[in-house]
């Protein structure tokens, strides 16, 4: 399958700062990209899709400005959380489809602890 | 995208198959069955997906029910290393935003010595 890779894989910052979050697709283009979030215990949820070189879609309840998204090209995506809280802390991860294929390839998550 | 039912909780004996039930009775013409699992702290990682014909690849083999309400996953010799939580989604093929995946609680199955 698809390799995809997610940097950093964790991350400690402090409470008001602002983290980026890295997806690369390293053998395939990614025409979208997914972004999720797992807390502990629980199930991945979606937080937003994005196509290449559009705006993201967000899920309900998923504040956009305070998680920026960027899909500039068919192998990168970028999430963004701003002003960070503890709450915030979390297992982000990405996917990526591509329209030649219908399966979905995960990168290996980013560890965010927000102190 | 339909919705499914899995058990909490399965254990298996390290060597002997895993049968991974998942009940789908919603599921409509167009919607494929998939597996991921997600090793703890991992990624979710796909696993195999079919339509209506039983399917089988070098990880798994997917069993669906000709009415297409129910599927089973397994895995011919599990190993510790299959200890993982296990992900049954429906979804429609057809690109872009329709490539989401919903994901439900899983079944943790644990592989034992």
């Amino acid at each position: 399958g698809a390799v995809v890779s997610q940097h950093p894989s964790w991350v400690i910052c402090k409470s008001g700062t602002s983290v980026k979050i890295e997806c690369r697709s390293l053998d395939f283009q990614a025409t979208t990209m997914f972004w999720y979030r797992q807390f502990p215990k629980q199930s991945l949820m979606l937080m937003a899709t994005s196509n290449e070189g559009s705006k993201a879609t967000y899920e309900q309840g998923v504040e956009k400005d305070k998680f920026l998204i960027n899909h500039a090209s068919l192998t990168l995506s970028t999430l963004t959380v701003t002003s960070a809280h503890p709450e915030d802390s979390s297992f982000y991860i990405c996917s990526e489809a591509g329209l030649s294929t219908d399966t979905q390839y995960f990168g290996p998550g980013t560890r965010l602890t927000v102190l | 995208d339909a919705k499914t039912t899995q058990p909490p909780s399965m254990d298996c004996a390290e060597g002997r198959a895993a049968n991974l039930p998942c009940n789908h009775s919603t599921i409509s013409g167009n919607e494929y069955v998939y597996w991921y699992r997600q090793i703890h702290s991992q990624g979710p990682q796909y696993i195999i997906h079919g339509l209506k014909n039983n399917e089988t690849n070098e990880m798994a083999s997917l069993i669906i029910t000709e009415d297409r309400k129910s599927s089973t996953l397994i895995l011919p010799h599990a190993t510790l290393r299959d200890t993982a939580v296990y992900y049954c989604i429906v979804r429609v093929n057809s690109g872009g935003s329709n490539y989401k995946l919903t994901f439900g609680k899983g079944t943790l199955l644990t592989v034992n010595p």
